[in-house]
């Protein structure tokens, strides 16, 4: 079967760093993505892991262990725009997500 | 370039009624999506195709169809509207994914979505 993990909500202070972890299994997988939405919004796509390790992305970073089938996002300098959610989605032909973590960021 | 259009923004049914919800790419992708997000539950994947003429079931498949006639649309019908299916509904595409570490190939690019009620 397939299952993804990954917190509910996450609580942060502006300026601060934090990593939203995510676990998943499934019956094929290419690559693990990340996505944002905000509210009333549609998902945008922050990034992608195909190999092992970390992928950087201006503020944001992505991490894969395709053995632990496991991955992060990590999120540097928060600022209140990205109060949002957040969803990690793993591929092979289709793109399943969970149902995400909610970032709420304190001034 | 337009990228990920759909076609209606917002629409109201009456339960039973029928419709079917338009999703159109100018990217040249071989993968579209078709997905439903509701309060708490994420977005679920309803039906999926790889390429023109190809569909498959995702998540959720029941009380939908879908068809991929033309490469650059998406077609998602409801022929007989029930109330649990008032939800935001969302068309995606992509290229063909692989498992090398291009992000431009593996990114997915979402409409804006369509807000459906049934009564």
């Amino acid at each position: 079967g397939q299952s993804l993990e990954q917190p509910s909500e996450v609580t942060a202070v502006e300026g601060a760093i934090v990593q939203i972890n995510c676990t998943y299994q499934t019956s094929g997988f290419y690559g693990l993505s990340w996505y944002q939405q905000h509210d009333g919004g549609a998902p945008t796509f922050l990034s992608y892991n195909g190999l092992d390790g970390l992928e950087e992305t201006g503020r944001f970073s992505s991490f894969l262990s395709r053995s632990d089938s496991y991955g992060y996002l990590l999120l540097q300098e928060l600022q209140m725009k990205d109060s949002a959610s957040y969803f990690c989605a793993p591929r092979d032909d289709k793109i399943i997500f969970g149902k995400g973590t909610r970032l709420h960021i304190l001034p | 370039n337009a990228g990920v259009t759909q076609t209606p923004k917002f629409r109201v049914l009456k339960t039973g009624q029928s419709m079917t919800l338009l999703c159109a790419q100018d990217m040249n992708h071989e993968y579209m999506y078709w997905y439903r997000q509701d309060p708490g539950m994420g977005l679920r994947l309803i039906h999926y195709s790889v390429g023109e003429g190809t569909t498959a079931k995702g998540e959720v498949p029941d009380g939908y169809n879908v068809s991929r006639l033309k490469k650059q649309n998406f077609l998602l019908g409801l022929e007989s509207a029930a109330p649990s299916q008032t939800s935001v509904y969302f068309c995606a595409s992509s290229y063909f994914g692989y498992g090398g570490g291009s992000s431009s190939y593996n990114e997915q690019f979402f409409g804006p979505g369509t807000r459906l009620t049934v009564l």
